[in-house]
This record gives structure tokens, C-alpha cells and sequence, in this order.
């Protein structure tokens, strides 16, 4: 997994708590990113991070903040969790190379009861 | 609005048949194409990937056919093993200079039987 773990696995909450979700990598690459995962619409960007404090948003933004205090790690918040937030969220970093590949982490499952 | 289609959504192949899967994109500043394998939990795997300029690339088994006039490629996995079963994604790179890099298809899920 290119050294990325991400933290709980898994996580079941109730609507209207906060949850925060932890990426961590060790090999100091600059870009990161969260994706959710869901049926029938494959991997979409939350939000990312092309370095400490740096962040920007993607195409399902809505509901969630990140945080990038420290280049190894990205932390995806949602501030009220919500039934349509459950999904499996996965982290991505970038290799810097000729064709930038993204590599993945092993995901957190996230169930909103 | 989808910028990456994928087909189809669900796949079953025989023990040593040959695995298509099809990609169209609309964005002609995509500038790289891969595809990822993801087994049941865990998180997607670079698979194999192609640029533009190529109109096919082989590993092993696995072939990615690319048609630019018609902005469409394709994964073929010859001699499909059950092994090979798995969740199978196409993506493609937005162009130098943006942050965003990657747009995905929805996804297809691939059995092959024994």
C-alpha cells in the first residue's frame, strides 16, 4: 500500500456526530487525497492536499473538511455525520514520476445509522 | 455529469475466456490512462495503464486497447483466471499543472468461474 495506513477500518456512527478519519504516510510525498468509494459510481474525490496546509476541493466536497498540519498526515472530518456519508473512504498519495500515479490505501469503512 | 463511462458494470467469464472491458471519455486533455484491479477490502491496485500516443500495451495478460479518434480504450485479460475476480476501474489523468489528476469510471465487477 506505498506505506499509507489509514485509521479506524472501520467505524459505525450515529447521524449528527463527528467523525474524523486519519490517512498517514511515510514517505514524505507532497500531494494526498481522500476519495469515497460507493456503488455504481466508483471512486470520487472528497478533497486534496498538495501540501502542509494546502488543500483544495473536489467534486463531493460537501460535508467535509480536511486538515494537513504535518505532511504525513491528511484527516478527512465530517462535521455531522449523515446516512448518505456512509461509504468506504479511501486515501491516495502521489509518486512523483513520469506518470504521477496515484497508489491507494486499505480504506475505512464508515457506516451513518 | 461523467467524464469517464465504463462497461459494463458486471462481468462473468469462464475459467480461460477472455475478461472486455470498455472506457469511453469525453476530455481530450486526458493525458494517461490506467486501470486499477480491487479485490474485497482492500484499496485499488495500479494495474497497467497507457498513454495517448500508444495505440496498445501488453503485460502479461493483461491488454489495454486504445482508440483516440474514437476516445474510447479497453482492457482485455486473456486466458481469465478465477483469481482474476475482482472490481476493475479505468481512469484517466487530467493534463500537467492539475492538482486533481484523476477521473474514474463506475466500476466493473468481474467474476470468472471455475
Amino acid at each position: 500500500d506505498a506505506g499509507i495506513t489509514q485509521s479506524p477500518r472501520h467505524k459505525v456512527t450515529e447521524t449528527g456526530t463527528p467523525v474524523t478519519l486519519r490517512c498517514h504516510q511515510t514517505e514524505n510525498h507532497r500531494y494526498m487525497y481522500w476519495y469515497r468509494q460507493d456503488p455504481g459510481h466508483g471512486l470520487r474525490l472528497i478533497h486534496y492536499s498538495y501540501g502542509v496546509k494546502d488543500t483544495d476541493k473536489g467534486e463531493v466536497s460537501d460535508g467535509y473538511s480536511v486538515s494537513r498540519s504535518k505532511t504525513e498526515d491528511f484527516l478527512l472530518t465530517l462535521e455531522s455525520a449523515t446516512s448518505s456519508q456512509t461509504s468506504v473512504y479511501f486515501c491516495a498519495i502521489k509518486i512523483q514520476s513520469s506518470y504521477n500515479e496515484q497508489f491507494f490505501g486499505p480504506g475505512t469503512r464508515l457506516t451513518v445509522l | 455529469q461523467q467524464q469517464v463511462k465504463q462497461s459494463p458494470q458486471s462481468l462473468i467469464v469462464q475459467k480461460g475466456g477472455i475478461s472486455i472491458i470498455n472506457c469511453a471519455y469525453e476530455n481530450t486533455a486526458f493525458d494517461y490512462f490506467p486501470w486499477y484491479q480491487q479485490f474485497p477490502g482492500k484499496g485499488p491496485a495500479l494495474l497497467i495503464a497507457i498513454r495517448p500516443d500508444v495505440s496498445e500495451k501488453k503485460e502479461g495478460r493483461f491488454t489495454i486497447s486504445f482508440n483516440k479518434s474514437a476516445k474510447q480504450f479497453s482492457l482485455h485479460i486473456m486466458d481469465s483466471q478465477p483469481g482474476d475476480s475482482a472490481t476493475y476501474f479505468c481512469a484517466a489523468k487530467e493534463p500537467p499543472g492539475s492538482a486533481r489528476q484523476l477521473t474514474f469510471g463506475s466500476g466493473t465487477q468481474l467474476t470468472v468461474l471455475p
